[in-house]
């Protein structure tokens, strides 16, 4: 069984188009989070939710806002996509005992491409 | 803030040799915890090892040793007898503690290694 999953796994778009990456986790975790890698590979937080609240939110433009229905669920919806949006999404999904320090697991990533 | 620097952008190893990637990190904190994960061309990222700065004990995970200097604030991953597989981009990361709420990792701009036959 799948830990983490997101989809899609590829996503090829127009400039100015709304679009939704979805994630879910099968492990029971409370914590779920997204990271951006751009084209240089440079991997960085966008958001994280504890239960279903937000925690992080990095300096992300406004037209990025994540979901979580439920704590198993975030989703990532991006409106009026721009050519610097093209980057690969990677959810991730982590304990929360307590202590600030449970290993982060992640999804397969999104390659998102904006034409 | 916390800062994670990787000063090889690309290493290679010969087969069954050791290699060793450098990681340096900087952070007012004494306690937190640091990592190496793997991303082969797959993408998939994957936990290779963890070490936790209040133990004074190197982490080993098979083949992949750390070398963790506290005082230097360095975090470097030595892999020996080397194998193809290991061919993949590397990031050294270091976990941001908010006061025991689950925080977010912090990435260094990765090694590339390659392996050669």
């Amino acid at each position: 069984d799948t830990a983490v999953s997101q989809t899609p796994k590829y996503l090829v778009t127009q400039m100015g188009n709304d679009k939704s990456i979805k994630c879910e986790q099968n492990l029971g975790h409370d914590t779920m989070y997204w990271y951006k890698q751009d084209s240089k590979k440079f991997l960085k937080i966008m958001f994280s939710y504890n239960n279903k609240e937000l925690i992080i939110n990095e300096t992300v433009p406004n037209r990025f806002s994540p979901k979580s229905p439920d704590k198993a669920h975030l989703n990532l919806h991006i409106n009026s996509l721009e050519l610097g949006d093209s980057a690969v999404y990677f959810c991730a999904s982590s304990r929360n005992s307590g202590t600030g320090r449970d290993e982060q697991f992640f999804g397969p990533g999104t390659r998102l491409t904006v034409l | 803030a916390q800062t994670v620097t990787q000063s090889q952008p690309e290493m290679s190893v010969q087969e069954a040799e050791t290699v060793t990637l450098s990681c340096t990190y900087d952070t007012s904190e004494s306690d937190y915890y640091l990592f190496w994960y793997k991303q082969p061309p797959s993408r998939q990222m994957i936990l290779v090892i963890r070490q936790e700065a209040y133990k004074q004990q190197n982490a080993t995970e098979n083949r992949f040793s750390v070398n963790f200097q506290k005082a230097a604030k360095s975090f470097s991953l030595k892999i020996s007898d080397s194998q193809l597989g290991d061919a993949a981009m590397y990031f050294c990361a270091y976990l941001v503690n908010y006061g025991g709420s689950q925080g977010n990792l912090i990435f260094g701009k990765g090694t590339k290694l390659s392996v050669k036959p």
